[in-house]
């Protein structure tokens, strides 16, 4: 049973446009996300947190926002880059022991046209 | 460039064969992990190792022997692989696995089983 769920597999958008990838959960313990980015013969790349008690954070063109009640959270990014075409990973972890392990999703395509 | 480095990126080896898999961290890290990839499924985390001790080990087959001989190396010891072994083996390290903070990961060895 997959507890940190990225339903779209891929996603296009135009340069300059804004990106927005989504992430679901269904474990009440997770209170710590991550977003990362992996490149094709690279490993993933930590790109932003948010812990349970904010409900955003930004860091340049990225945006992560979370929505605990309804277990959603997502990424903006904007604008789009064509850099920015990468397998993108929601990730969540929760507090104490073996709980600050990391689940991942299987990750979402994103392509940005020139 | 990563402060994670795996060897060999490469690698395909037989059924009955022994080899290593081998992880370095160069971000002064007191934690490590190995994940597993395979296609179309999320990160699956195998083991866990926090100031040298092991942590978490993920139910993995005993053909899978890790190793973490001081906090900056990790190896994974392969022995009598199955070909469903075949996936991209990637290390991590964090400041600790005892609380929240990003995981930084490697480039992955790319293994295929004969």
């Amino acid at each position: 049973d997959q507890q940190v769920k990225q339903n779209s597999p891929s996603l296009s958008v135009q340069e300059g446009r804004i990106s927005i990838l989504n992430c679901d959960y269904t474990n009440s313990m997770f209170d710590y996300f991550l977003w990362y980015k992996k490149y094709p013969a690279e490993g993933p790349t930590f790109l932003i947190s948010i812990s349970s008690i904010k409900d955003k954070n930004e860091d340049g063109r990225f945006t992560v926002f979370l929505n605990k009640s309804a277990k959603h959270l997502s990424l903006h990014i904007v604008p789009s880059q064509p850099g920015d075409s990468a397998v993108y990973f929601c990730a969540a972890s929760g507090n104490g022991g073996s709980n600050y392990k990391l689940t991942f999703g299987k990750g979402t395509l994103l392509t940005v046209n020139p | 460039e990563t402060g994670v480095t795996q060897t060999p990126r490469h690698l395909v080896m037989g059924m009955t064969n022994k080899k290593s898999l081998k992880c370095e961290q160069h971000l002064g890290h007191n934690a490590m992990y190995w994940y597993k990839q395979s296609a179309k499924k999320p990160l699956e985390l195998m083991f866990v190792y926090n100031f040298k001790e092991q942590t978490e080990n993920n139910s993995v087959p005993s053909r899978f022997s890790p190793e973490c001989p001081n906090s900056s190396h990790l190896f994974l010891h392969l022995h009598t692989l199955q070909p469903e072994d075949s996936a991209l083996y990637l290390c991590a390290s964090s400041q600790s696995s005892l609380n929240n903070q990003p995981q930084h990961f490697g480039d992955g060895t790319r293994l295929s089983i004969l």
